[in-house]
């Protein structure tokens, strides 16, 4: 089946500094990748979907200038979490479908442990 | 209203027993609909897509009405494996994805 990786597993960071997570689709090529933010014992939320060669669409009340994403390839995202603090910490997932319609199964990452100190 | 709700549980069942979790969701327009299984500190996992027919796949059915924007899904002789967070996900769309907050199953000895 299609395989997505992410990196870091988990990071640990002190407040202020910036975090970069990568999601990659590794044996499927995925015009869409999709990040979301999942804190203990709640869902999974939304925060953007990342097309590749465009701006990324932001969920209501996610700040894109604190999330930056970049969608560079077919087979790469990137979420940095900028000037990260204690409250941003969480479990953070990116997921990849290789179809787009008309249902489209979406592949998920490991996930990232965020731990902002 | 939430998107996609879902009854969080816990539901604590023995092994062997049958257990049913429901699922609303708000978008009419909604295209297709999902179960996936999280372990703890685990991504999610497809358990299984859910067709307007519904669907079955060994012990586990899958159930969607669409009038009543409603979906389930039936473990049968539940499994100690079977513990985890079952996700009702349904695509409003044909791009994005809607997450309930899940509901927690245990299985006992």
């Amino acid at each position: 089946g299609a395989v997505v990786s992410q990196h870091p597993s988990w990071v640990i960071c002190k407040s202020g500094t910036s975090v970069k997570i990568e999601c990659r689709s590794l044996d499927f090529q995925a015009t869409t990748m999709f990040w979301y933010r999942q804190f203990p014992k709640q869902s999974l939320m939304l925060m953007a979907t990342s097309n590749e060669g465009s701006k990324a669409t932001y969920e209501q009340g996610v700040e894109k200038d604190k999330f930056l994403i970049n969608h560079a390839s077919l087979t790469l995202s990137t979420l940095t979490v900028t000037s990260a603090h204690p409250e941003d910490s969480s479990f953070y997932i990116c997921s990849a479908s290789p179809s787009i319609v008309p249902y489209n199964e979406q592949f998920f990452g490991p996930g990232t442990r965020l731990t902002v100190l | 209203r939430k998107e996609v709700e879902q009854d969080p549980g816990p539901f604590n069942v023995p092994e062997g027993a049958t257990v049913a979790f429901n699922c609303t969701y708000s978008n009419s327009a909604s295209q297709s609909f999902f179960w996936y299984r999280q372990d703890c500190r685990k991504e999610p996992k497809l358990l299984m897509s859910v067709y307007s027919s519904g669907n079955e796949d060994g012990r586990f059915t899958a159930q969607l009405n669409r009038a009543s924007q409603y979906i389930s899904l039936l473990i049968r002789d539940s499994k100690l494996s079977d513990s985890a967070t079952y996700l009702c996900v349904v695509n409003p769309n044909n791009n994005d994805m809607r997450f309930g907050a899940g509901t927690r199953l245990t299985v006992k000895p």
